[in-house]
Parts: structure tokens; C-alpha cells; sequence
């Protein structure tokens, strides 16, 4: 199985700050990695597919970038809806494996 | 607008088999490129993709529990059918419905149920 490594396991920051989360694959992928976020007690949902296509609907302050192995997420500007755990995803091979996830806390 | 909702029992014994369905709207299975699969989510958060089926009855799963899975699909009825055997006390989880995005990867999803919390215990 590809393994998946996600940094931070947390993050605190404010409204209106650029956050970035990383994650890096146990081997190369291309470009298929995808974003996910997640608010307690709901299904994730898809922000950024083929590591850097956005969603229809997302807003354009999320952006991903990478390939092969190392992939980030930006939040340009975080709004206060933004504070949840944000997964990676590889969709290169089977099993998907996702990341462990980073929780996105208010400071 | 597509929907998709999980059903089947909350509380399985260990050794007993589960049997989940997915009933969904918004789209056909019969339409080329669609895919409709599982995931589940432990307590401890972490995601695992467990199976998906495609419109042609194509049918993928994770490798480490492919002995335990089937994945079947009822296109009359918009359904989908998962069932694992031999459940273990391990395999507690809120198990989710997805949609697989249409034209990306497979493993892609652009829509989840709401997920059902499936226990397993004595």
C-alpha cells in the first residue's frame, strides 16, 4: 500500500492567515492526490482532486500544488468555516489510502 | 442532485456478516463512467477505502480485505450492496457511500452519504 504522511497533525491559526498543510506519499503518484475536509460529525468533502484541480463550488482561496511525492494545500485566507480536518488522499493505486489527517484549530 | 444514503443494521456480532446498502439518487448506474464505492472511518478518524463497482460491473477492492467484501449493484432499483464477513470488533466504523467523480481517478469522490455507524460487539 502507498503509506501517507500528513504535516501537522494540528494547526492553530486566525481568521484572515495563510496555512499551508503537506503530504507526502511513500512513493510517486504523478498527480493523483486529492483534499478532502471533514467538520465534526459529517462526511468529508472533496476540495481539490489531481492535486491541484479545484472542485466545482470550493472556493478559489483553497489551492493545491505537487507532484510525484510531495503535495501541499494552501488557504489563502482562512474564514471561520474553514476550521476542520483537512485528509489527503492518493487515487494513483488501489488501495486509496488517505492521510491520518490535520485538525485546523482556532487560535 | 445526487444523494446517496446508507442503510443496514447498527450492531453486528462478532463472526456475523454485514450487509450495508446504498440507495441513491441523481444519477444513473448505468451510465458510462459512474462508479459507486465504500469507505469506512474508524473511531481513531482514519479513512479506509474498502470497494467500488462500476457502471459496466467492474469492481475493485482493497486488497487487504478482499477476501472479506463483495460489492454488488442493482441499477433498477439505484442501489448498491456491500457486505463483509466474518466481522471483528476492529472493523467498528461509520461506513460511507460515495460517488466516484466522474472522469478522474478511481478513487476520487465528489459525493458521500451520511454514513451509518456499524459497532461490533457481543
Amino acid at each position: 500500500d502507498i503509506q501517507m504522511t500528513q504535516s501537522p497533525s494540528s494547526l492553530s491559526a486566525s481568521v484572515g492567515d495563510r496555512v499551508t498543510i503537506t503530504c507526502r506519499t511513500s512513493q510517486s503518484i504523478s498527480k493523483y492526490l486529492n483534499w478532502y475536509q471533514q467538520k465534526p460529525g459529517k462526511a468529508p468533502k472533496l476540495l481539490i482532486y489531481d492535486a491541484s484541480s479545484l472542485q466545482s463550488g470550493v472556493p478559489s482561496r483553497f489551492s493545491g500544488s505537487g507532484s510525484g511525492t510531495d503535495f501541499t494545500l494552501t488557504i489563502s485566507s482562512l474564514q471561520p468555516e474553514d476550521f476542520a480536518t483537512y485528509f489527503c488522499q492518493q487515487s494513483y493505486g488501489s488501495p486509496y489510502t488517505f492521510g491520518q489527517g490535520t485538525r485546523l484549530e482556532i487560535k | 442532485q445526487i444523494t446517496l444514503k446508507e442503510s443496514g443494521p447498527t450492531l453486528v456480532k462478532p463472526t456475523q456478516t454485514l450487509t450495508l446498502t446504498c440507495t441513491f439518487s441523481g444519477f444513473s448506474l448505468s451510465t458510462s463512467g459512474v462508479g459507486v464505492g465504500w469507505i469506512r472511518q474508524s473511531p481513531g478518524k482514519a479513512l479506509e477505502w474498502l470497494a467500488l463497482i462500476y457502471w459496466d460491473d467492474d469492481k475493485r477492492y482493497s486488497p487487504s480485505l478482499r477476501s472479506r467484501l463483495t460489492i454488488t449493484k442493482d441499477t433498477s432499483k439505484n442501489q448498491v450492496v456491500l457486505t463483509m464477513t466474518n466481522m471483528d470488533p476492529v472493523d467498528t466504523a461509520t461506513y460511507y457511500c460515495v460517488h466516484r467523480l466522474n472522469g478522474a481517478s478511481p478513487g476520487t469522490v465528489d459525493y458521500w452519504g451520511q454514513g451509518t455507524l456499524v459497532t461490533v460487539s457481543s
